[in-house]
């Protein structure tokens, strides 16, 4: 199976940073990765596929880039309604697997 | 617009068995699959299988032996079976419709499953 392995595992930042979410994966998924956000208590929201195709409503602030092994999830300006849990996941082909996930939080 | 309902029990105990409906609309079972996830503390997110729009499924090794996954597209309904639960199958349990290419663009709001005696 393919392991993704994302960083950090926590993130404290304040409103209006930028920062940066990165999944690495265990072999080659060309450009077949998702991102997604959770907050406490609610389902996963598809954020990005394809490494960097916004999902439908997703703001611009958000970014994702990356290809083969590496990839990245950028938040530019955040705003409150962006904190919560991140997660990636590769879809290419099953089994398909996530990331352990990255909390971001409030400074 | 697109939803998916889940309905099943949230307590079992343990060597029993889980059954979920997931009920959709805004979308048909002949065009999309539907995937199952479940959610817990110590294994966070983790993949279970996938019912196709033609009806063939896939499923994760580590479960293959005690899940199933069968539809019927008249009623727009999945059903998610898996047996022989143990305390460690407590989980969220989500089902997920399929993107373009295997990921997930709609979610279930969650069963919460509990296994315990």
């Amino acid at each position: 199976d393919i392991q993704m392995t994302q960083s950090p595992a926590s993130l404290s930042a304040s409103v209006g940073e930028t920062v940066t979410i990165t999944c690495r994966a265990s072999e080659n998924i060309y450009s077949y990765l998702a991102w997604y956000q959770q907050k406490q208590g609610k389902s996963p929201q598809l954020l990005v596929y394809n490494a960097k195709t916004l999902a439908e409503g997703v703001p611009s602030r958000f970014s994702g880039s990356g290809s083969g092994t590496q990839f990245s999830l950028k938040i530019n300006s955040l705003q409150p309604e962006d904190f919560g849990s991140y997660y990636c996941q590769h879809h290419y082909g099953t089994p398909l697997t996530f990331g352990a996930g990255t909390k971001l939080e409030l400074k | 617009q697109v939803q998916l309902k889940q309905s099943g029990p949230g307590l079992v105990q343990p060597s029993q068995s889980l059954s979920i409906t997931c009920t959709v609309s805004g979308f048909s079972l002949t065009s999309y699959g539907v995937h199952w996830v479940r959610q817990s503390p110590g294994k966070g997110l983790e993949w279970l299988g996938v019912i196709w729009r033609g009806g063939s499924t896939d499923y994760n090794a580590a479960f293959m032996s005690r899940l199933s996954i069968t539809k019927d597209n008249s009623k727009s309904q999945v059903f998610f079976k898996m047996n022989s639960l143990q305390a460690d199958d407590t989980a969220i349990y989500y089902c997920a419709k399929e993107g373009v290419a295997d990921y997930f663009d709609y979610w279930g709001q969650g069963t919460t499953l509990t296994v315990s005696s």
